[in-house]
């Protein structure tokens, strides 16, 4: 099955700077990749996304990077600002394609 | 708007009770899947459905087991609660097509203790 590795688990940045999480995965079979959001108390929701089809994708001050030969994605984030001050998680979903491995998250601390 | 509501927020219970989890969706998803979140562990999922009265194993499914009679519901069941089941669990939702083809849509979670 897939093994999703997500560093570091925990990141504090100063309000302004920008801030990057990356993830690691096993299965070469894996063609999609998306970064969950949950802030404190509430429910994980979907920031963005990258299929394998492509190394970049970019949302705002949010983007993805892709590099499949070496298998890791990375979730970057500029001008950070305290809403962004939450838990971010990776996932991946293995060549099966029917479940998603999550990594084990990163909580993102912004100081102003 | 998509809606996935979980039945319980909070839950106490003690070690040995049948324990079950409810879980429903308005938007007509195939998928349904139940995953506990701890510490430094992550997410990791229980269980999943493609279809009614359909389930797969997922990473961890020791000590439970789940229903899915229709397909808006999927349940989650504990048979002889034990402490080291005490987390938080989330239910989630999806188009259908596998897990590599879109957003899942997460429960507002369910807090379980053991005691």
């Amino acid at each position: 099955g897939e093994n999703v590795e997500q560093h570091p688990s925990t990141l504090s940045v100063q309000e302004g700077d920008s801030a990057v999480i990356k993830c690691t995965y096993s299965d070469s079979a894996s063609n999609y990749f998306p970064w969950y959001k949950q802030e404190l108390g509430k429910r994980p929701q979907l920031i963005i996304d990258i299929r394998s089809n492509v190394g970049e994708k970019k949302d705002q001050r949010i983007a993805v990077t892709l590099n499949k030969t070496a298998k890791h994605f990375s979730l970057h984030i500029t001008e950070t600002q305290p809403e962004d001050s939450a838990v971010y998680f990776c996932a991946a979903p293995g060549g099966g394609g029917n479940k998603l491995t999550f990594g084990t998250g990163t909580q993102l601390k912004v100081e102003l | 708007d998509v809606k996935v509501t979980q039945s319980s927020r909070y839950l106490v219970k003690r070690t040995g009770e049948k324990v079950f989890l409810e879980c429903v969706q308005d938007m007509d998803h195939e998928n349904m899947f139940w995953y506990r979140q701890d510490p430094g562990l992550g997410l990791r999922l229980i269980y999943f459905s493609y279809d009614v009265k359909m389930k797969e194993k997922g990473d961890i499914p020791e000590g439970y087991s789940v229903s899915r009679e229709k397909k808006e519901r999927f349940s989650l069941i504990l048979e002889s609660a034990s402490t080291n089941q005490t987390s938080m669990y989330l239910c989630a939702s999806s188009f259908p097509g596998g897990a590599n083809t879109g957003e899942l849509f997460f429960g507002e979670g369910s807090r379980l203790t053991v005691l």
